[in-house]
């Protein structure tokens, strides 16, 4: 049974765009984390969120954790070629267990 | 660059072979970790190092086995892989025990091909 659904599973978008990724859980979590990955690299770290209703800003994306800490989601304002990658999210529960989904790939096309 | 260095970027063995990857971390951390990406699946913890001392197995097979001689370095040898052993292995640092907080930083990982 996997942990965390991400959704759209791939996403293909014109530059200049807007785009929102989800990421849902039926499991409370303490703690989520964003990473994007290029192809070719490992995930890098976005953004960590904890408290419920939480919203983080990073340039033109945004992070918001649901008020139930079960689900977050991504928006991406204005989108650039430069936002192209697998969009995971990794989500903190139990014993400090961090359980990855399977990913948001985002094409951004010029 | 984020600080976390994964040698060879590539790699293409057969069944019988013996090989090693090799992970470096230059950030001062003190938790080195394991995991393994296949295509569709979500990231697999494989193994988890806190100041040298393993922690944590995730039901690995015994054909991959981790060794860290210190906070820097993190080996993964592999013997008689599986064709289904084909992925990303991704190697990752942190600093340990922030309440689950922890944030990882991965190298670029090792694309591991099982003929």
């Amino acid at each position: 049974t996997q942990l965390l659904e991400q959704s759209p599973q791939f996403l293909s978008i014109q530059e200049g765009e807007n785009l929102t990724v989800y990421c849902n859980s039926s499991s409370v979590f303490s703690s989520l984390q964003w990473y994007r990955q290029e192809p070719g690299e490992g995930p890098v770290l976005l953004v960590t969120v904890v408290t419920g209703g939480e919203v983080k800003k990073l340039k033109r994306l945004t992070f918001q954790f649901g008020d139930a800490r079960k689900d977050s989601s991504l928006h991406i304002t204005a989108a650039q070629p430069g936002d192209t990658g697998l969009y995971l999210c990794a989500g903190t529960y139990g014993n400090n267990r961090l359980a990855f989904g399977k990913g948001n790939q985002v094409v951004v096309i010029p | 660059e984020t600080g976390v260095t994964q040698t060879p970027r590539h790699l293409v063995m057969g069944m019988t072979n013996k090989k090693s990857l090799k992970c470096e971390q230059h950030l001062g951390h003190n938790a080195m970790y394991w995991y393994k990406q296949s295509a569709k699946k979500p990231l697999e913890l494989m193994f988890v190092y806190n100041f040298k001392e393993q922690t944590e197995n995730n039901s690995v097979p015994s054909r991959f086995s981790p060794e860290c001689p210190n906070s820097s370095h993190l080996f993964l040898h592999l013997h008689t892989l599986q064709p289904e052993d084909s992925a990303l292995y991704l190697c990752a640092s942190s600093f340990p025990g922030q309440g689950g907080n922890e944030k990882l930083f991965f190298g670029s990982g090792t694309q591991l091909s099982v003929l």
